[in-house]
């Protein structure tokens, strides 16, 4: 069974830049998650799908970033303007349930220089 | 707001040493609540998930306890080895449809050889 796929792996871009991360869950997982982890902390979760509709993003700076889930598969993550402090990893998982055993992503590197 | 407390922030042991890894949150209403592994520039590995009516549960060498009432989950590793060095984080589950998770910043194991 193919795990969660994320791409891409690193993106090194200016302040003020805008970034996109694509996400692909297990097959046949309905929840997908947006992790975001700052070096040194735990993950810190920015939006929950529930096929393509968003159960949760409370934590989503909107004014930045935004998400999509088209046809309730695959995800994109997109910040635009970047600021110094968006530098951290973005991780996707999914689940089937919520609730049960989540499935990460190796995440995708973000450096804002 | 949950909050979630590990202890401690690193560890180092000789191999072969069985050793606890500590979990607190201030939330006891929780669906259930799972440990994960993470190595340096990967994403997280879910390791043990423990319902809320459950009191542990156990994989391998490794044991995780659940005291919902007082806040806290124990992770037990027997035996330890130099290939269990990892960042080890726990996440209990909200009791929210959602089910969201909410890490702690994990605790670094560290296993000499």
């Amino acid at each position: 069974e193919a795990g969660v796929a994320q791409s891409p792996r690193y993106k090194i871009i200016e302040k003020r830049q805008s970034v996109a991360f694509w996400c692909n869950p297990i097959s046949g997982h309905a929840t997908l998650y947006w992790y975001q982890q700052i070096l040194g902390q735990g993950p810190k979760l920015l939006i929950q799908f529930q096929n393509n509709g968003v159960v949760d993003d409370s934590q989503l700076p909107k004014d930045r970033f935004s998400a999509e889930r088209l046809k309730g598969v695959d995800s994109t993550l997109k910040i635009q303007p970047a600021k110094l402090e968006d530098s951290a990893v973005y991780l996707c998982a999914s689940s089937s349930p919520p609730g049960n055993t989540i499935y990460f992503g190796e995440g995708s590197w973000l450096t804002v220089v | 707001k949950q909050e979630v407390t590990q202890i401690p922030a690193a560890l180092s042991v000789p191999e072969g040493e069985n050793l606890v890894l500590n979990c607190s949150f201030t939330d006891s209403a929780i669906y259930n609540l799972q440990w994960f592994r993470q190595d340096p520039g990967k994403g997280l590995t879910s390791l043990l998930l423990i319902q809320s009516s459950q009191r542990e549960q156990t994989s391998g060498r490794l044991n995780a306890s659940l005291d919902k009432s007082s806040g806290r989950s124990t992770l037990y590793i027997a035996a330890s080895q130099p290939g269990d060095s990892a960042t080890y984080l726990c996440a209990p589950g909200g009791s929210g449809s959602a089910r969201q998770l909410t890490f702690g910043s994990g605790t670094q194991l560290t296993v000499l050889p």
